[in-house]
């Protein structure tokens, strides 16, 4: 079965730091793979996806995502991080199942970014 | 503007009282879910559906049902809401495709059942 870990269950930086975070996913065929970000209160929105092509995936707020197939991983890069940027991140893959494509979720990682 | 509304944004109520939580998108998509959110879990399906008439249970169904007699609309509801089901719930939709398909989610909808 496909499953999608995030290795990080929290993650907590300095504002204008690097930060890099981790996203392993199983499956035995070809996935499509996604990066959602929660703000307090509000719903999910995309950050970035990967469908095919190049494997590094560009995305909003500055982040970007590389996507590696022999180590099943989809991590999630900003070289320099705001306050702003404070909230949970879910990783995704979307897997073919019963004839529709299912998205199946990670637990989450709380990054929080302080000044 | 293109979105997912839910109603209501925060519910508490009682076991066993039966509730519904309302869910409509504007985007004409054919693709609607339910997901609960649970702290260490990430999001779970609950039902989808994928047309008018069309819905089937997703990873966690015991205790929810739901109904598509509109295109744009997807309610959850709970017949007889018990402590467990207590959870942060999500309605999302989306076109159906290649499988690539950005997924819109509403607001959400807090719910604690006592």
């Amino acid at each position: 079965a496909q499953s999608v870990t995030q290795l990080d269950s929290q993650v907590p930086v300095f504002e204008e730091a690097p930060v890099e975070l981790r996203c392993n996913y199983s499956s035995s065929v070809s996935v499509y793979l996604f990066w959602y970000v929660q703000y307090p209160n509000q719903g999910l929105q995309l950050l970035l996806k990967y469908l095919s092509g190049s494997t590094l995936v560009k995305g909003i707020n500055g982040f970007e995502a590389e996507f590696n197939k022999s180590q099943t991983s989809f991590h999630l890069r900003k070289p320099s991080v705001h306050i702003s940027d404070t909230a949970e991140y879910f990783c995704a893959v979307s897997v073919l199942s019963g004839g529709y494509n299912k998205l199946i979720f990670g637990a989450g990682t709380r990054l929080a970014v302080h000044p | 503007e293109a979105q997912v509304t839910q109603n209501p944004r925060y519910l508490i109520t009682v076991t066993g009282k039966k509730l519904t939580v309302t869910c409509s998108q504007n985007m004409n998509h054919e693709y609607m879910s339910w997901y609960r959110q649970d702290p260490g879990l990430g999001l779970r399906q609950i039902y989808y559906s994928m047309n008018v008439e069309v819905t089937d249970k997703g990873d966690v169904p015991e205790g929810y049902k739901v109904s598509r007699k509109e295109k744009r609309n997807f309610p959850l509801i709970l017949e007889s809401p018990s402590p467990n089901q207590t959870s942060l719930y999500f309605c999302a939709s989306t076109t159906i495709g290649g499988g690539g398909e950005t997924q819109y989610f509403g607001p959400g909808t807090r719910l604690l059942v006592l």
